[in-house]
């Protein structure tokens, strides 16, 4: 079962509109969570890092949210873009071995906006 | 430029063949990774490295082999024991593993069975 569960698994936006994705998950302990933007067909770039002891991190138009305790993440756009349409994916760090992480991926929520 | 570069962009492979997949980073970046992409699935790690002459297997390593005989290069040879190698093949790295080291992305190498 994946660990890093998203939602929705898409969604569309109109151009200027705000939009959130959730991010929830399992992976105990964790290092840090971090958000990823992937264009079709290309490789993701990463848009935020944080640590379980940060609320929330900024990129932007992009602002990520963290409650450790809860075990969920949010990234919220703000006023959109056509080239926000993208795949967006949360992943989490965590401890594997000695001196060693590994990363758990969600399976990304898939943002279109239109003009 | 400073990148991790991946190449072909698009590879046909026929039933029965081994095919490679190129991976080069001028980050100088210690660790390597090749995670692979399928719809509506996270990535999944099929084998990482962390210095040169080393590496580990990842969660679906079988079917794959790699080498890192190099420390800029890290290919990965997608075998005919691997039995649904169609999916999207993502190569990372970064200056170390784990923690709250960076990992940057290739753009990828999409493999397709004929």
């Amino acid at each position: 079962k994946n660990q890093v569960e998203q939602s929705p698994q898409s969604l569309i936006i109109l151009e200027g509109k705000n939009c959130t994705l959730q991010c929830n998950y399992t992976v105990s302990p964790f290092s840090n969570l971090r958000w990823y933007k992937q264009d079709t067909g290309r490789g993701p770039v990463s848009l935020t890092i944080m640590t379980f002891s940060e609320n929330t991190k900024s990129n932007r138009r992009y602002t990520a949210t963290l409650d450790a305790d809860t075990k969920q993440s949010s990234l919220h756009i703000t006023a959109s873009q056509l080239s926000d349409s993208a795949s967006y994916i949360c992943v989490v760090s965590f401890p594997h071995r000695a001196n060693d992480y590994k990363l758990s991926f969600g399976a990304g929520t898939t943002v279109t906006v239109r003009a | 430029d400073g990148g991790i570069t991946q190449s072909p962009k698009y590879l046909f492979r026929k039933e029965g063949q081994n095919v490679t997949l190129s991976c080069e980073q001028n980050l100088n970046h210690d660790a390597m990774y090749w995670y692979r992409q399928d719809p509506g699935q996270g990535l999944r790690l099929i084998y990482y490295s962390q210095i040169v002459n080393d590496f580990q297997k990842g969660d679906i390593a079988e079917g794959y082999s790699v080498s890192r005989e190099k420390k800029e290069s890290f290919p990965l040879t997608v075998t005919s024991a691997q039995k649904n190698p169609t999916a999207f093949y993502l190569c990372a790295s970064s200056p170390r593993t784990g923690g709250l080291t960076e990992a940057f992305f290739g753009q990828g190498t999409r493999l397709t069975v004929v």
